[in-house]
Parts: structure tokens; sequence; C-alpha cells
């Protein structure tokens, strides 16, 4: 069953407590992204990885870090530096190459305690 | 900064009539272009892509591009309930490996 799998479902964060967030994928894909995405707002990207151990910081980088040892994993870590983390938050990958159609996997929805 | 506009809705159709989603694009060098289907509390699944000008039809749905006039739109025939959702424009450069996305546009099919 290829795909992208996204765990947990529902993360809930304390005050100060660094959360992270798994993406793991089966499916080839040698880019992989996170997005997050607020009540009524588009996707805004976070990180994205196109190589293994390489990432680039996407529009709102701060507060979050991901590493990109194995192809097939891309996890992301929510830091207490980020102060308003409520919010669902989208992992895709999608093959390198001259068309980029990234797929994404059925999200975490992170809430603060 | 590229920008991708959408309106924002809610978009009220008849079940059976056709709904048209808009979305202009600032970047004149995008080159690739999505159209993504989000229902409530799911994550986006991609239903269109196109990459010339013209239209390009896959089943009910039709997207169209002009990228003189930097938009693209997405037409959906014969609308059904099943089609009420969000839907995300999506723009993207050939090798460029990120994705700009719009605000989504909320459309709602009236049995």
């Amino acid at each position: 069953d290829g795909g992208i799998t996204q765990s947990p479902k529902y993360l809930f964060r304390k005050e100060g407590q660094n959360v992270t967030l798994s993406c793991e994928q089966n499916l080839n894909h040698d880019a992989m992204y996170w997005y997050r995405q607020d009540p009524g707002q588009g996707l805004r990207l976070i990180y994205y990885s196109q190589i293994v151990n390489d990432f680039q910081k996407g529009d709102i980088a701060e507060g979050y870090s991901v590493s990109r040892e194995k192809k097939e994993s891309f996890p992301l870590t929510v830091t207490s530096a980020q102060k308003n983390p409520t919010a669902f938050y989208l992992c895709a990958s999608s093959n390198s190459g001259r068309v980029n159609i990234q797929y994404f996997g059925a999200g975490t929805r992170l809430s603060v305690l | 900064q590229k920008e991708v506009e959408q309106n924002s809705g809610p978009l009220s159709v008849p079940e059976g009539a056709i709904a048209s989603l808009n979305c202009t694009y600032s970047d004149r060098v995008s080159q690739s272009f999505f159209w993504y289907r989000q229902y409530s509390g799911k994550s986006p699944e991609l239903i269109m892509s196109i990459y010339s000008n013209g239209d390009k039809e896959d089943g009910r749905f039709t997207a169209q591009l002009n990228k003189a006039s930097q938009y693209v739109s997405l037409l959906i025939r014969d609308s059904q309930p099943s089609d009420s959702a969000t839907y995300l424009c999506a723009v993207t450069d050939f090798g460029n490996e990120k994705l700009t996305f719009g605000t989504g546009t909320r459309l709602t099919i009236i049995p």
C-alpha cells in the first residue's frame, strides 16, 4: 500500500515542550515537504528537502527544525520557540524533475494544552 | 515573492450546474499549475494539472490556462454535492521544487 504516512493524527503540546511529527513515504520520491495550514488559509511552506542529508528553509521556518537522514523519512520538530504552533501540519512528497506534482499525507493536527 | 490569488468564496452552485473557480498568479515565469481539492479536516488531493495554454479536460473537470493574462481556472460540470470542498490553486516553475498555494475557494453545491 503505497503512500505517505503521517503520525500521530492528533498531537498536544505543553508549554515549553518540543514535539516531533513523523512523515514516512514509500513512493520512492526524492523530495519531501512540510506545510502548515491555519483555519481558512492556504498552505505555507515550512521546510523542504530535495535529497537525503540536505534541506532548505521555506517561508515560515522559524521555530521548526527537520532532518533527512533517510530518503523515506522527513520528521518535523516543533520547538518551544514556535509560539503559535496550533495548526494542521501537512507532509508532501514528489519526484524530482521537470514537473513538481506533490502528494500529501493525511496530516497531523497540533494543539497547545 | 510569488503570489497566488483566489476568491475565498463561499461559492454556491446548484446541483447539476457548472462551477467556475478562478486563480491569478503574479510570477510571469510560472510554468506548472495545479488544482487540489480539500474536504473539511482532510488533506489536499490533486485533481488537475496543466502546463500549456488552453484547456485540459478530465471527466467533469476542465482546467483552463491563459499565461498572457496570468490566470488559471477550473470548471466543474454537472456539479454534485460531493464536489463541495475547498479548491486550492498552486503554481510552480519548471525545475523549481516549491509550490505556492492560494488561500483556496470554498465551493458549496446546493442539492
